[in-house]
């Protein structure tokens, strides 16, 4: 069973540009999470997808959106990116959203903002 | 507010060499916590999922334990193979239930 499948591994842009970032989830998970990682702040919630729908959202500024597809791929996008914006983006999915559904994670992509 | 704090940030051990990694957490009310390790250069790989204190799962090497304040991860005679980073984090039953809080993790180095 293909794992969460996440694109591209690696970014590099300035600051100002804006970035889409792409997830696949496993077959059959249809919920999707995104967090951040730094070396300083660790792993942050991002947002979560289900059905389509954003049920939940982290403490980011607004410039970081996503949205999931009706196959349940996600993606999210940062605008006007900032330097503090360089991270490792996770996608994460799970069957659903109970106690008995961890999250799988992806491999990353791995933005830096120059 | 939700908590995880995981000790030590680092850890080196030589093969054989059997030890504990610690995750100690502030919830208002658990809903799981989670254990996961991380390679470099991948994503959070998933281990363990505990629900009350008191269960204990295993897989190889590796057995984790939970308390009503704390988790241990045990490593019993660690190989090089078992280097990595391993992070700790909890889902609560308040108003942040959705997500998953992390540790900072603990960078285990196994040398051979």
């Amino acid at each position: 069973k293909a794992g969460v499948t996440q694109t591209p591994r690696y970014l590099i842009k300035t600051r100002g540009q804006q970035v889409t970032l792409s997830c696949s989830p496993i077959s059959g998970h249809r919920s999707v999470s995104w967090y951040q990682q730094t070396p300083g702040q660790g792993l942050q919630f991002l947002f979560e997808y289900f059905s389509e729908t954003q049920r939940n959202k982290g403490n980011f500024p607004g410039r970081f959106s996503g949205r999931q597809f009706s196959n349940s791929r996600s993606e999210m996008n940062v605008s006007t990116l900032e330097l503090g914006d360089s991270a490792l983006y996770l996608c994460a999915s799970s069957f659903g959203t109970g106690m008995n559904s961890p999250l799988h994670f992806g491999n990353g992509t791995r933005l830096t903002v120059t | 507010e939700d908590q995880v704090t995981q000790s030590p940030e680092a850890l080196r051990l030589q093969e054989g060499e059997s030890s504990s990694l610690n995750c100690s957490y502030t919830v208002s009310g658990l809903r799981g916590l989670f254990w996961y390790r991380q390679d470099p250069g991948k994503g959070p790989e998933f281990l363990f999922t505990l629900y009350s204190a008191g269960e204990e799962k295993e897989k190889e090497r590796l057995k984790a334990t939970l308390t009503k304040k704390e988790s241990f991860l045990h490593i019993t005679a660690p190989k090089p193979e078992d280097s990595a980073t391993y992070l700790c984090a909890v889902q609560g039953v308040g108003d942040s239930s959705y997500k998953l809080i992390f540790g900072s993790g603990t960078r285990l180095l196994v040398r051979p």
